[in-house]
């Protein structure tokens, strides 16, 4: 069983609906990591987590500690957002990566 | 121009041969890593190094050599290529560590004939 678990793996969804990922683990964290990676391959931190909830524009993160579980939400989602959504959870010096979730908006 | 830049992009090589990733950063930042992403797999981390002369295995590191003599480079070697290493690798730099946010490269892609 990996230690990070994404889903869905793959999601298609119209412009403007509201965006769910989900992130589970299974081994103690100091923090957690939303990544995003753009078709051409590039990779950007969105957020890193260790309680609570963050808000950046139409994003936003949360985490439940004790549930070792992480949520993604997309607020009016634009057709910019397709991307595929990498969770990542630090234990120590190093971060283990989800598989991704492929996110594609259509207009 | 500052960031973090990886050099080549692309390289095509052949199984035996040997190959080196550069990867260079302007932050100064303490830490850099190494991870090959898959099909299939999360990013995996190869190599990491906290400060320049020391550096540490992570979880795929076989068929691997890195260095790092100075903070603002960490060249990744391949010293006999196999298919297997056939990969997109991503090189990314961080400040610190505990919960400190990793910056990435644009990636290399490598294909091992």
């Amino acid at each position: 069983k990996n230690e990070v678990e994404q889903s869905p793996q793959n999601l298609t969804a119209q412009e403007g609906e509201f965006i769910t990922i989900n992130c589970s683990y299974s081994v103690g964290i100091s923090a957690l990591h939303w990544l995003q990676q753009h078709p051409g391959g590039g990779i950007v931190s969105l957020f890193m987590l260790s309680s609570g909830k963050k808000k950046h524009g139409r994003l936003i993160a949360t985490i439940n500690i004790q549930e070792k579980h992480s949520s993604l939400h997309i607020t009016a989602s634009h057709p910019r957002d397709s991307a595929v959504y990498i969770c990542a959870v630090r234990g120590n010096e190093k971060l283990t990566f989800g598989t991704g979730t492929r996110l594609t908006i259509i207009p | 121009d500052a960031g973090i830049t990886q050099s080549p992009r692309y390289k095509i090589t052949e199984t035996g041969r040997q190959v080196t990733l550069m990867c260079h950063q302007t932050w100064s930042h303490s830490y850099m890593f190494w991870y090959r992403q898959d099909l299939g797999h999360g990013l995996r981390l190869i190599y990491y190094s906290a400060a320049a002369d020391i550096t540490d295995k992570g979880e795929v590191p076989d068929g691997y050599v890195v260095s790092r003599s100075k903070t603002e480079n960490f060249p990744l070697t391949l010293e006999s290529a196999t298919r297997s290493q056939t990969s997109v690798y991503f090189c990314a730099s961080s400040p610190g560590t505990g919960t400190d946010t990793q910056y990435f490269g644009p990636g290399t892609r490598l294909t091992v004939l």
